[in-house]
């Protein structure tokens, strides 16, 4: 079945720093792929996503891009803030028919950023 | 305006008991969604309903029914609650239809048996 592979976290970082959060996937066909991100006590929100082969989803700085040669769609930012603290899910999409997606998910990786 | 809320946003009961969580869109979306984040914070979709057809029913108790009164609305119903139901649940809506992939999700409801 279709997974999706993220880095262990948790990871901390000193603010300004570079960022990246490694994820692959494996899965049949072409799926759309996203990030996730969920700040602490709230719900997921969309970060970004890219729905084929060489897309960049970029979104407040974050940016991956679909590399369908090395099933990777890694998140990077270039100097991360003290509010970006949270843990962020890598997941693909699925058609499942009649409308209907299935998104799977990575266990999710929570980062720190200290001052 | 909240796009996709849930209610309660806190529910703590007993084993054994019956409790409904129930989920509003007002984005007008045809396509409607039940996740479960266990404690490790690991997400699976537990249901999925198309205009109030189920479409997606994964590997869950049959303690979990999910009633989708209107498209707009999507509840989910569990009996006889076990420890191991402590989660957190969350809906989630998308437009539903081909390259409409993109889900929004609800703030959680946080279920604790005790």
């Amino acid at each position: 079945g279709d997974s999706v592979t993220q880095m262990e976290g948790p990871v901390t970082l000193s603010e300004e720093a570079f960022l990246t959060i490694n994820c692959t996937y494996t899965a049949t066909g072409y799926p759309s792929l996203f990030w996730y991100v969920q700040y602490p006590g709230e719900g997921l929100q969309l970060l970004l996503k890219a729905t084929k082969a060489d897309d960049k989803g970029s979104n407040k700085g974050f940016e991956a891009t679909y590399r369908k040669e090395t099933t990777s769609f890694h998140l990077e930012k270039g100097s991360v803030q003290v509010s970006d603290s949270a843990v962020y899910f890598c997941a693909l999409a699925k058609y499942s028919g009649a409308g209907s997606y299935q998104l799977t998910f990575g266990k999710g990786t929570k980062l720190s950023v200290i001052p | 305006d909240t796009a996709v809320s849930q209610t309660p946003k806190y529910l703590v009961t007993q084993m054994g008991n019956d409790k409904s969580i129930k989920c509003e869109q007002n984005l007008g979306h045809d396509t409607m969604y039940w996740y479960k984040q266990d404690s490790k914070k690991f997400l699976k979709i537990m249901f999925s309903y198309n205009n109030k057809e189920l479409i997606i029913n994964e590997t869950v108790p049959n303690r979990f029914s999910p009633k989708s009164p209107d498209k707009a609305h999507l509840n989910l119903h569990i009996n006889s609650l076990e420890l191991g139901d402590s989660a957190v649940y969350f809906c989630a809506s998308s437009q539903g239809g081909r390259s409409q992939e993109t889900q929004y999700f609800g703030p959680g409801t946080r279920l604790l048996v005790l």
